[in-house]
């Protein structure tokens, strides 16, 4: 089974804190993604990465970086977390591979609290 | 523009009824439709897709080009259907997500 690792399932952090968001697939998968979940609105795509050391914006980028160093690690950052980005983070992959059949495998989501 | 438009943003029926959660499309060409699914406390997973053809946990999604919709149904709803639905459409390395609709299976 493809699994995919958030590793903080639940973070508060403080207004203006730089916050880092771990992620880990173990299935060699070329494609990771970082989300947002917010009720309402459904999923949006921060930023995706298809490659090491590859980056791509998605639809809402503004106030986030990420890294992507080693191929089965996507690490999201928060320069200076805001309030308004108070949501659930939701990491995934995929793989581009011939069978692949284009699914997206998630993690469990980190909880992220701005106060 | 590629475009994946969930009209409902709650569906809640009883049990034993039957189900339908509408997904419409905007897509030039060929499209492949997803559905996944969240249930309470546990991570987003691939309920079905239409090229499979299959029915999974009793639910079925028939493409229908002539309409752009990709509609969810179910029979009889159980309890434990209760969930998080969101419809996709993949798109090179982007996958395009409707906004979601939750259902509850009321007993």
């Amino acid at each position: 089974d493809v699994k995919v690792t958030q590793s903080s399932r639940y973070l508060v952090k403080r207004t203006g804190e730089k916050v880092f968001l771990e992620c880990v697939q173990d299935m060699d998968h070329e494609n990771m993604f970082w989300y947002r979940q917010d009720p309402g609105l459904g999923l949006r795509l921060i930023y995706f990465s298809y490659d090491v050391k590859m980056k791509e914006k998605g639809d809402i980028p503004e106030g986030y970086s990420v890294s992507r160093e080693k191929k089965e690690r996507f690490s999201l950052i928060l320069e200076s977390a805001s309030t308004n980005q108070t949501s659930m983070y939701l990491c995934a992959s995929s793989s581009t591979r011939r069978g692949s059949g284009n699914t997206i495998y998630f993690g469990e989501g980190s909880w992220l609290t701005v106060v | 523009a590629q475009r994946v438009t969930q009209p409902e943003k709650l569906l809640s029926v009883f049990k034993g009824a039957p189900v339908e959660l509408k997904c419409n499309y905007s897509y030039s060409g060929s499209p492949e439709l997803f559905w996944y699914v969240q249930y309470s406390r546990q991570r987003l997973q691939l309920l079905l897709r239409h090229i499979s053809r299959e029915s999974i946990k009793g639910f079925t999604a028939d493409l229908n080009k002539g309409e752009t919709s990709f509609h969810l149904k179910k029979p009889f709803a159980q309890e434990e259907d209760s969930a998080m639905y969101y419809c996709a459409l993949p798109g090179g390395f982007k996958t395009i997500f409707g906004a979601g609709t939750r259902l509850f299976v009321k007993a």
